[in-house]
């Protein structure tokens, strides 16, 4: 069974640009949830999806957005980037999301702002 | 502030011996607590976890202990493998509340020496 897919993979933008970033969950795994790994705060919770709707969202700004598809493909979206938003972010998917607490993760985008 | 917390940044452990693992949080609501393993470029994988009900969870080689009045759990790896150096995060849940997502310590990176 195909695990999480998330890209791309590598990018590097400039302080203002806005990103994109995608992830295709397991099949049949309605819940994708964000994370930001960065050095000095290891892994953050920014949101989760469930069903196309945003159910759970952590303590990041409004230019941290994402949506969810119909076939519970995600995309998250950061605008005005500043270089605090360089980091690798995660995406996880699980059958039912966070609150069963099992999450398999994708291996990760990672951004870089100049 | 800090709701769950891996205090060693890294653990060096020879082969073959013992390799423990510590995780300290705050939040009392947190019901529900995990253990993910990372390596170089890839998402972290769920290792084991553990409910709040219970105060030992076995799996193979891994042990994760809870004592739930000093708020703590430790992840026992018996015996270490060259392959088990890597990153492990802590996380935790309130399955109940489920605003927040997983809440993830920093993380301890283990490394096993031949």
């Amino acid at each position: 069974k195909a695990g999480v897919t998330q890209t791309p993979r590598y990018l590097i933008k400039t302080r203002g640009q806005q990103v994109t970033l995608s992830c295709s969950p397991i099949s049949g795994h309605r819940s994708v949830s964000w994370y930001q790994q960065t050095p000095g705060q290891g892994l953050q919770f920014l949101f989760e999806y469930f069903s196309e709707t945003q159910r759970n969202k952590g303590n990041f700004p409004g230019r941290f957005s994402g949506r969810q598809f119909s076939n519970s493909r995600s995309e998250m979206n950061v605008s005005t980037l500043e270089l605090g938003d360089s980091a690798l972010y995660l995406c996880a998917s699980s059958l039912y999301g966070v609150v069963t607490g099992e999450l398999f993760f994708g291996e990760g985008s990672r951004l870089t702002v100049l | 502030d800090q709701q769950v917390k891996q205090n060693s940044p890294s653990l060096s452990v020879q082969e073959g011996r013992i390799s423990i693992l510590n995780c300290d949080y705050t939040n009392s609501m947190f019901d529900y607590f995990l253990w993910y393993k990372k390596y170089p470029a890839e998402g972290p994988t769920f290792l084991i976890s553990i409910s709040s009900i219970k105060d030992k969870n076995e799996d193979g080689r891994f042990t994760v202990f809870l004592n739930k009045s000093a708020k703590h759990l430790s992840l026992h790896i018996v015996p270490s493998q060259p392959g088990d150096s890597a990153v492990y995060f802590c996380a935790a849940d309130n399955s109940g509340g489920g605003a927040d997502g997983l809440t993830f310590g920093k993380g301890t990176h283990l490394i096993i020496q031949p």
